[in-house]
């Protein structure tokens, strides 16, 4: 099935510092990334839906400035969070609609990245 | 109201139980519906579609209420490895190209 590889797993950074998360789909194209965020005991909450080629789109509360998010192509997207601070500390997930394999395909689920766990210290 | 609401748990049942999570949606319009399985510290993994007709895979069964706007997942005959934290996700449509909402997560230990 459809894979989305996300890297890196895990990153420690010192306050202050960018991190940069890339998730690629690698046997499909992702026109459209989901980006989540899911602080311990908390669901995943959706921050941004990058389309290639265009600018993404943020969900209310969240940074577009600080969280960037590039989808220069249909296999990868990135988010960078910049500048980050401690409460910025959390797992980060992608996750990319599957292609259709038919076009009666229905309640599709969702391919999702391995995650990636920050530490900002 | 949150959009999905699931019981966090912990549920602690011992193995071989029977253990059923129900989890609410606000939007009546909802079309698309599953539950996800997240191991501590890991993606979530889908674990089953929910039909309008009920479904059963294996150990697990799901249902659907629309007209109390619930959906529920039983399972029998608990393992040791069925423990893991358990996603809620409702879907607007039936596309994949839709933003997907998550529960909370009902977290489920299983005890030898």
């Amino acid at each position: 099935g459809a894979v989305v590889s996300q890297h890196p797993s895990w990153v420690i950074c010192k306050s202050g510092t960018s991190v940069k998360i890339e998730c690629r789909s690698l046997d499909f194209q992702a026109t459209t990334m989901f980006w989540y965020r899911q602080f311990p005991k908390q669901s995943l909450m959706l921050m941004a839906t990058s389309n290639e080629g265009s600018k993404a789109t943020y969900e209310q509360g969240v940074e577009k400035d600080k969280f960037l998010i590039n989808h220069a192509s249909l296999t990868l997207s990135t988010l960078t969070v910049t500048s980050a601070h401690p409460e910025d500390s959390s797992f980060y997930i992608c996750s990319a609609p599957p292609v259709r394999a038919r076009p009666t395909n229905y309640n599709t689920e969702a391919f999702f990245g391995q995650g990636t766990r920050l530490t900002v210290v | 109201r949150k959009e999905v609401e699931q019981d966090p748990g912990p549920f602690n049942v011992p193995e071989g139980a029977t253990v059923a999570f129900n989890c609410t949606y606000s939007n009546s319009a909802s079309q698309s519906f599953f539950w996800y399985r997240q191991d501590c510290r890991k993606e979530p993994k889908l674990l089953m579609s929910v039909y309008s007709s009920g479904n059963e895979d294996g150990r697990f069964t799901a249902q659907l209420n629309r007209a109390s706007q619930y959906i529920s997942l039983l399972i029998r005959d608990s393992k040791l490895s069925d423990s893991a934290t358990y996603l809620c996700v409702v879907k607007p449509g039936t596309g994949g190209y839709q933003k997907v909402t998550f529960g909370t997560g009902t977290k489920l230990q299983v005890i030898p």
